[in-house]
This record gives structure tokens, sequence and C-alpha cells, in this order.
């Protein structure tokens, strides 16, 4: 089975701080992606990987920058939070490129600026 | 832009059949996924239809009309467990391959 894991459930930042949520996979796909959740909105993308060292820009981008040193990690930083970041953030991995392999999804953080 | 619809809210009776239906028009199509998200968890596939057609997978069964630019799920013989959102995301190979989700439809299964 494939597993997604992120580092935190649930996390609480003040407006300003740097915040990294980590996203590790284990089945060597080749994608990561980063999604953040908010009622009403569903699931957007805010950047995917989809080599080391190679990221692309998805929906909303602004306020995030993303790091894929290794294979299997792929990280997204807030680089000062604010307010309207509040949501829950969904990593996902799959296999390969083309968009028809199935997205496998981590268990969410969710992450609370005050 | 990319455009995906489905309904909010359903509510269906356990042991009966539910019909969850997504609209979409994209630029490009390279699939259509459901996924189910139980309320806290990660969402998790379901079935994916790039063909027109149904396809069947136990309980569940997805179909595909291309030139409609519709989608349904299936879920036959309620169970409780069923409760959750169900997520519609289309593929549309814009040059970010990536995915693009409905807001989702929250089920609830009522005894």
């Amino acid at each position: 089975d494939v597993k997604v894991t992120q580092s935190s459930r649930y996390l609480v930042k003040r407006t300003g701080e740097k915040v990294f949520l980590e996203c590790v996979q284990d089945m060597d796909h080749e994608n990561m992606f980063w999604y953040r959740q908010d009622p009403g909105l569903g699931l957007r993308l805010i950047y995917f990987s989809y080599d080391v060292k190679m990221k692309e820009k998805g929906d909303i981008p602004e306020g995030y920058s993303v790091s894929r040193e290794k294979k299997e990690r792929f990280s997204l930083i807030l680089e000062s939070a604010s307010t309207n970041q509040t949501s829950m953030y969904l990593c996902a991995s799959s296999l390969e490129g083309g968009g028809t392999d199935t997205q496998y999804f981590g268990p969410g953080t969710r992450l609370t600026v005050l | 832009g990319q455009n995906i619809d489905q309904p909010t809210e359903m509510t269906a009776t356990e042991g009966a059949i539910v019909q969850i239906n997504c609209t979409y028009q994209t630029s490009g199509f390279n699939g259509l996924f459901w996924y189910q998200q139980h309320a806290g968890e990660a969402p998790t596939f379901l079935s994916y239809n790039v063909l027109d057609g149904l396809e069947e997978k136990g309980r569940f069964s997805s179909f595909l009309s291309r030139s409609k630019g519709y989608s349904y799920l299936l879920l036959k013989e309620l169970q409780m467990k069923d409760s959750a959102s169900y997520l519609c995301a289309v593929n549309a190979p814009t040059g970010a391959n990536n995915l693009f989700f409905g807001t989702g439809t929250r089920l609830t299964v009522i005894p």
C-alpha cells in the first residue's frame, strides 16, 4: 500500500511566522502535490513537483514556496504566515506523469494562523 | 477556466441506491476520478473513467459521458459508513498536469 505521511495533523502558528509542512511518500513516486482544502472551494493545487528539485506552480502559489531535495520528500513553506492561510493542507503523490495516475493523499495538516 | 459542478449535499437511506452527479467544462480531458473523503481524513481513490461507459466495482459504479461532460457515481446497498464527501476530479492537461476538483458532495446516510 502507498503511504503518504505528513509531519503534523494540527498546527497553530502566529501571523508572520515561517511555517514548514513536510510530506513523505514511501512508494518511489515521481510526482508530489500540495493542495489546500477550504469549505465551499474544494481542493486547490498550490504547487507540484515531477522530479527532484523540479517544481511547478499550481492554481494558488502566492504566499507559498516548495522544496524537493529528495524524491520521497516534498515540503511546503509559508514564508510569512497570514490568517488567510488558515486551511487544511493535503499532500499527494502519484507514480508518474500524464495526470492519469491515481493520486494518493496524506492525512492532511490543519493549520490555524492566529 | 475549468469548471467542475456537483451537488453540495445529499441524504439517502441505508440500503438504498444513490447517484451523485458531476458535470464538467474543462480545456481538454484526460480522465475523471472519484474520491471518497470521510470527515477529517484524507481523500481515498474510488474510481477512474477515461472512456465512455460504466465502470463497476463492487457496490460502487462510475459512469462517464465525454460528449456531455458528465459523470455520476452510483452507490448501491448504502451503509452508514458510506456517509462521507465524494469528490469529482478531472484531469485536464493544461500544462500543469494536475487534477481539478469539484467542491465535493457531502452524503449523509440515515437509518
